[in-house]
């Protein structure tokens, strides 16, 4: 059963940090990994995707890397604004042959500070 | 349409009434989900359609749960005799096909009073 862990819970920073967030997942037997924000009382908005055979995908201030052999993916914020507060979630997408689920980790709660 | 459309956006209902929360995906997207997320908790994963194949319902809590998708397109989820605990936002994804990334929906929020 593949499992996906989120380090850290929360996060608080001042604005102009650069921080990462951190996703492990159990079976490496992946189609790709996406990354997510939430806003509070509000839906998900998609991040970036990184297909299995790739080793990172980067969208403005967001990198994002990809070891799939050894479970773990990471995510870049540089120059952090308090528009950037949210939670983060990592999720990954099983290889089966027949359609897969996304099986999500817990979020990384983030907080930039003015 | 550009995105993933879920009405209502809220809804409150008494116990034991039934619900329909609905869900309009991309257009061409073959694949759509829903997941629940319970207040303070992770995505639950309910109920997985794709193209023609029969659905994956492994996700489904009881079977006052249920789910159609009608001509490979929008998408019905129906709780019967809700009860407290069913209390959720209820969220829809689509994806271009099983591999893709996914692209979510705003969410129906449903209170059970």
């Amino acid at each position: 059963k593949q499992e996906v862990t989120q380090i850290p819970a929360a996060l608080s920073v001042p604005e102009g940090e650069n921080l990462v967030l951190n996703c492990s997942f159990t079976d490496s037997a992946i189609y790709n990994l996406q990354w997510f924000r939430q806003d509070p009382g509000k839906g998900l908005t998609s991040l970036l995707l990184i297909q299995s055979s790739q080793r990172e995908q980067t969208s403005g201030r967001l990198n994002a890397s990809l070891d799939k052999s050894s479970g773990r993916s990471t995510l870049y914020i540089a120059a952090s604004q308090p528009g950037d507060s949210a939670t983060y979630l990592c999720a990954v997408r099983r290889a089966e042959t027949s359609g897969s689920r996304l099986t999500f980790g817990e979020g990384t709660q983030l907080t930039v500070n003015p | 349409g550009a995105g993933v459309s879920q009405s209502p956006s809220n809804k409150v209902t008494e116990k034991g009434k039934d619900v329909e929360l609905r869900c309009d995906p991309i257009s061409g997207h073959t694949a759509l989900y829903w997941y629940r997320q319970s207040l303070g908790q992770g995505l639950e994963f309910l109920i997985y359609f794709q193209g023609n194949s029969a659905p994956d319902k492994s996700g489904l809590p009881s079977d006052r749960f249920s789910a159609e998708r009608t001509g490979g397109s929008v998408s019905t989820l129906t709780i019967q005799r809700t009860q407290q605990e069913d209390s959720a936002v209820y969220l829809c994804a689509s994806s271009l096909n099983f591999r893709g990334g996914y692209t979510f929906g705003s969410g129906t929020r449903l209170t059970v009073v």
